[in-house]
């Protein structure tokens, strides 16, 4: 089974509505980064949660890292075509000998397909 | 800055060819790492190096070599190209102590092997 659980997998939505995409953990996370790529390039950086409860908001976007540090969600809001891509979320985790900060754990990805 | 660069852009192989990809990045990080991205199953770490001279398996090594004989270089190595290491591979740099954390990835390299 996945470390890391994306859902939904694929998202069709018209334009200016919002939406939510998932990233479950099944251990504890130590920080979460969310990515953003388009199809035949490479990934994007939206933003990196550490903290159980921090927010960050970049333009439309808003992610958020729960409490128990097992899940992050990622928000748009009134959701235009240029938000249409993959969108990937990596988890850093905590180990015996340090963190993964240079190797992430990846969920499956959200196609996310934005209608004009 | 150029930051992280990979060549080649596409690549056939046939099976049971060997070649090299190239990864560099020009701006001091410690970490770098290999990735190959298929459909529906995001990105699986091949193999990482935390300095020159370092270097670890990740969750898919087999097949793959690395070597980091300096800070800007960590070249990954096919032996014996097989139809299933067909896919996009990412390289990707960090520094190992900094606020931000950010991860680079390079554009990718697509790899065809028939």
């Amino acid at each position: 089974s996945q470390e890391l659980e994306q859902s939904p997998q694929s998202l069709i939505v018209q334009e200016g509505k919002n939406l939510t995409i998932n990233c479950t953990s099944s251990k504890t996370l130590y920080g979460l980064y969310w990515y953003k790529q388009k199809y035949g390039e490479g990934l994007i950086f939206l933003m990196m949660l550490q903290k159980g409860g921090e927010e960050k908001s970049h333009e439309k976007i808003t992610a958020k890292l729960d409490e128990k540090k097992q899940q992050s969600s990622l928000h748009i809001t009134a959701s235009q075509p240029s938000h249409a891509g993959i969108y990937l979320c990596g988890a850093v985790y905590l180990y015996a000998g340090g963190t993964s900060y240079g190797k992430l754990t990846f969920g499956q990805g959200t196609i996310l397909t934005v209608h004009p | 800055n150029a930051g992280v660069t990979q060549t080649p852009k596409f690549q056939v192989l046939k099976t049971g060819q060997s070649m090299t990809l190239q990864c560099a990045q020009d701006m001091n990080h410690e970490y770098m790492s290999w990735y190959r991205q298929d459909p529906g199953m995001g990105l699986r770490l091949i193999h990482y190096s935390v300095g020159a001279g370092i270097t670890d398996q990740g969750e898919v090594p087999n097949g793959y070599n690395v070597s980091r004989s300096t800070t800007e270089d960590f070249p990954l190595r096919l032996l014996s190209a097989a139809p299933s290491q067909t896919s996009v591979y990412f390289c990707a740099s960090a520094w190992a102590v900094r606020t931000t954390y950010e991860q680079y990835f390079g554009p990718g390299t697509r790899l065809t092997v028939t």
